[in-house]
């Protein structure tokens, strides 16, 4: 069973970057895409991109600016940094897991709530 | 404002079926069958339930099912349950620039 955790901090100050990881068990991290999807109170779900193991990314354009994502296959863990935040970053951050060949997300964190303010 | 258009909320009663919309453009529902569809109660992480618009992963109810006409998807749920109630997200593949869209959300709530 594929299971997901984020870790980071729940707080971060307006202008400075948000570091969030996700702690990857039961799969390999090779054998899949990961994603980072957000959702801000009481909104829908927004794609913020995806890595995979062989370092290739791709970001949402809205945010591609400020965002990197990277693989650690030593560590089973996937990140996530966004840069220059602002009150409208905070929302729940999920890492999820989409398998090669497969257009949809079939393993989910349980999420983590990141809030930016001073 | 989400990519894809969903209704707000929805209600059905138990026993009945219900049926919640996604509209979205020729650019990604109209153009890929690689629509899905997620479950979420609250405090919990989304759920996969239908993936390339009407395929069921293992384990998920038959009660769901989803179909697809133009650039508007749906997910139908019979045979209501109270444990149905909960947000329903749309996504869509939408290209390689643009890679995925997601629904605003829809609240269903079993009367």
């Amino acid at each position: 069973q594929v299971q997901l955790q984020e870790s980071g901090p729940g707080l971060v100050k307006p202008s400075e970057t948000l570091s969030l990881t996700c702690t990857v068990s039961g799969a390999s991290i090779s054998n899949y895409y990961w994603t980072w999807i957000r959702q801000s109170a009481g909104k829908g779900l927004e794609w913020i991109g995806r890595g995979y193991s062989s370092g290739s990314t791709k970001y949402n354009p809205s945010l591609k600016s400020r965002v990197t994502m990277s693989v650690d296959t030593s560590k089973n863990q996937f990140s996530l940094r966004l840069t220059s935040v602002t009150a409208a970053d905070t929302a729940v951050y999920y890492c999820a897991a989409r398998r090669q060949g497969a257009y949809y997300f079939d393993y989910w964190g349980q999420g983590t709530l990141v809030t930016v303010s001073s | 404002q989400s990519a894809l258009t969903q209704p707000a909320s929805v209600s059905g009663s138990p026993g009945q079926s219900s049926t919640i919309s996604c509209t979205g453009t020729s650019s990604d529902v109209g153009r890929y069958d690689l629509v899905s569809w997620y479950q979420q109660h609250p405090g919990k992480a989304p759920k996969l339930i239908i993936y390339e618009e009407n395929k069921r992963p293992s384990g998920v109810s038959n009660r769901f099912s989803g179909s697809k006409s133009g650039n508007t998807a749906s997910l139908t749920i019979s045979g209501l349950q109270a444990e149905d109630e909960a947000d329903y997200y749309c996504c869509s593949y939408a290209g390689s620039s643009t890679s995925w869209v997601f629904g605003g959300g829809t609240k269903l709530t079993v009367l």
